[in-house]
């Protein structure tokens, strides 16, 4: 079945610094995917969509200055959390939508990011 | 804005016994609604969705979950857990009903224990 990948897993940054997410469709094309938030023992929160050869529509309150969202083809979907701090740190989660089943997605299997 | 409250943080069911996770969501028309399931190291994945149609609806692993609309409803079931139920359940309804694919609204998950 369909796949929905994340590179990396895990990744530890100094502050300041900045880190890259890379999010993949493996066998389908995906002009848009999701980008959500995850707290530890909390809920995901929708961040941004990421659209491929437009602009990314950010959710309120996300600074789309320090995360910067690439949709470079229909398969790879990237996140850049710019200048990281440690309140950055989360897991970080995209998701790409099952063509022909309305609202249903597939979701990757996370990034956590860690910010010293 | 939609809106999604899961009442319980943690539940704890001995193997073998029935299971209700209550979902009650706010939306201003009928809702695409969802559960998934997150199981530490995975992605999320689907049990099961609501879109229209019959209110009783059945998923994978033997989870049922049914709408009720008077109750602004969609509780997720189980007649008998087995160990490996045991993982972070969220339900979530589509950020809005549009012609194409939208971002998820979350609730904040229920934690599944398993007792022996």
């Amino acid at each position: 079945g369909a796949v929905v990948s994340q590179h990396p897993s895990r990744v530890i940054c100094k502050s300041g610094t900045s880190v890259k997410i890379e999010c993949r469709s493996l066998d389908f094309q995906a002009t848009t995917m999701f980008w959500y938030r995850q707290f530890p023992k909390q809920s995901l929160m929708l961040m941004a969509t990421s659209n491929e050869g437009s602009k990314a529509t950010y959710e309120q309150g996300v600074e789309k200055d320090k995360f910067l969202i690439n949709h470079a083809s229909l398969t790879l979907s990237t996140l850049t959390v710019t200048s990281a701090h440690p309140e950055d740190s989360s897991f970080y989660i995209c998701s790409a939508p099952r063509l022909g089943s309305a609202g249903e997605q597939y979701f990757g299997p996370g990034t956590r990011l860690t910010v010293t | 804005a939609q809106s999604v409250t899961q009442p319980d943080i943690h539940i704890t069911v001995s193997e073998g016994a029935s299971l209700e996770l209550r979902c009650n969501y706010s939306y201003g028309a009928t809702p695409y609604l969802f559960w998934y399931v997150q199981s530490p190291g995975q992605g999320l994945q689907l049990l099961l969705k609501y879109f229209s149609g019959d209110t009783l609806v059945q998923g994978i692993k033997g989870f049922e979950a049914e709408f009720k609309r008077s109750q602004s409803s969609f509780n997720l079931r189980k007649p008998s857990v087995h160990w490996s139920d045991a993982a972070e359940y969220f339900c979530a309804v589509e950020k809005s009903k549009g012609g194409g694919a939208d971002g998820l609204t979350f609730g904040k998950g229920t934690h599944l224990i398993i007792q022996p």
